[in-house]
């Protein structure tokens, strides 16, 4: 079946480093989107990704959604604490559409 | 303010008993989600709904039951039936089942079987 993988599954960084996680679909997807789960938290929606190619910027965050639209990567420039946390990738099913999820990378930042 | 509520935040269940956990949203979304997420994992779907009086089995629906008789309302049965019932649930809603504007998602419930 379809399928979304997300690498790497851990991601300890220093503080000020910077921390990129990958997402690859198996097909061709619609849309992508990113999720942050904080510690003990719930996911949160943080933004998606329609056009082949597509680069979004949020403060320190890039997104980029693949010329395929296959994969997506969301790069952090300079990690900071508060950027702790699971982040996930998500994408529409191609037959019924909702989401399909990836495995998440969960990021750890040492002060 | 519009959002999803879970209750009760943290809830104990004796083995053999059914618990059910409520999931309440003012968002006016059609589609609603149940998640179950284990420590260090990923969501995994259990059931979803795209419509009132309608649902879907998702991946690991063995052992629950949901119900969607109201809009507002998608309620979540863990049975007895559920063999390690021990998770972090979680509520979703969107607009389509696309999520057009992203999953919101609840603050989740946390079922613990003693």
């Amino acid at each position: 079946g379809q399928q979304v993988m997300q690498i790497p599954q851990y991601q300890h960084v220093q503080e000020g480093e910077d921390f990129t996680t990958y997402c690859n679909s198996s097909t061709t997807l619609s849309n992508i989107q990113w999720y942050k789960q904080r510690p003990g938290g719930h996911p949160v929606f943080l933004i998606q990704l329609v056009k082949s190619g597509e680069v979004k910027k949020q403060k320190r965050l890039t997104f980029q959604f693949g010329e395929a639209k296959k994969n997506s990567s969301l790069h952090i420039t300079a990690t900071q604490t508060t950027d702790v946390g699971t982040y996930f990738c998500a994408g529409p099913e191609n037959q019924g559409g909702k989401l399909i999820f990836g495995q998440g990378t969960e990021l750890s930042v040492k002060p | 303010d519009g959002g999803i509520t879970q209750s009760p935040k943290y809830l104990f269940r004796k083995e053999g008993q059914n618990v059910t956990l409520s999931c309440e949203q003012n968002l006016n979304h059609d589609a609603m989600y149940w998640y179950r997420q284990d420590p260090g994992q990923g969501l995994r779907l259990i059931y979803y709904s795209q419509i009132v009086n309608d649902f879907q089995k998702g991946d690991i629906a063995e052992g629950y039951s949901v119900s969607r008789e109201k809009k507002e309302s998608f309620p979540l049965t863990v049975t007895s039936a559920q063999k390690n019932p021990t998770a972090f649930y979680l509520c979703a809603s969107s607009i389509g089942q696309r999520g057009i504007a992203g999953y919101t998602f609840g603050s989740g419930t946390r079922l613990t079987v003693v």
